[in-house]
């Protein structure tokens, strides 16, 4: 069974500063790794997604992920955080095994930038 | 549209009613898929559909819940009986996987917030 987790429920970073959110996860296969975000009252949105390839991904708004095999990890990063990055953001997992895509989400993780 | 519809967006119910959520993917989009979201939980998967047949079932919560898809696309979530614990927002997204591209995008709708008296 795929899995995937964010340790933590809230991350508080001040504007201007380098922000990561983090992720691992567990597949019998190859992962397929995704972040989304959500902001207050909007559906979620697709920020970036590692396939194959070069393990840094960037994706929109300034973001991207290091894909980690041996840890395990898929941890979201900005240099440069801004007030309007607050939001929830949920990374998930497909995995092929079984021949169709479950995805898999995380339980989230809110980030608060402080001015 | 553009972009992947739900409704209604709001709904409020009384307890031991029948509901019913509807999803409009993206035209094209093969793949559907429906989800919860409680306050202060991650997204829970109920539901998949490739076409208009689930290969995966196994999220929903009760046999109170079901969901088909006619026609490759309009989708439709019913709860019957409903208990305020299933209080939520529900997501669906659509993406236009195809076998051996797993790395296709969802793309999610506004969500309906249901609510139970």
């Amino acid at each position: 069974a795929q899995s995937v987790a964010q340790p933590e429920d809230q991350v508080n970073v001040a504007e201007g500063n380098p922000l990561t959110v983090k992720c691992t996860y567990s597949v019998s296969g190859n992962p397929y790794l995704f972040w989304y975000v959500q902001y207050p009252n909007r559906g979620l949105q697709f920020l970036l997604k590692y396939i194959t390839g070069d393990n840094l991904v960037k994706g929109s708004y300034g973001f991207e992920a290091e894909f980690n095999k041996s840890q395990t990890s898929f941890h979201l990063k900005k240099p440069s955080a801004l007030v309007s990055d607050s939001a929830l953001y949920f990374c998930a997992v497909r995995d092929m095994t079984g021949g169709y895509q479950k995805v898999t989400f995380g339980t989230g993780t809110k980030l608060q930038v402080i001015p | 549209g553009a972009g992947v519809s739900q409704s209604p967006s709001n709904k409020v119910t009384e307890k031991g009613k029948d509901v019913e959520l509807r999803c409009d993917p993206i035209s094209g989009h093969t793949a559907l898929y429906w989800y919860r979201q409680s306050l202060g939980q991650g997204l829970e998967f109920l539901i998949y559909f490739q076409g208009n047949s689930a290969p995966d079932k196994s999220g929903l919560p009760s046999d109170r819940f079901s969901a088909e898809r006619t026609g490759g696309s309009v989708s439709t979530l019913t709860i019957q009986r409903t208990q305020q614990e299933d209080s939520a927002v529900y997501l669906c997204a659509s993406s236009s996987w195809t076998s051996g591209r797993a790395g296709e995008t969802q793309y999610f709708g506004p969500g309906t917030r249901l609510l139970v008296l």
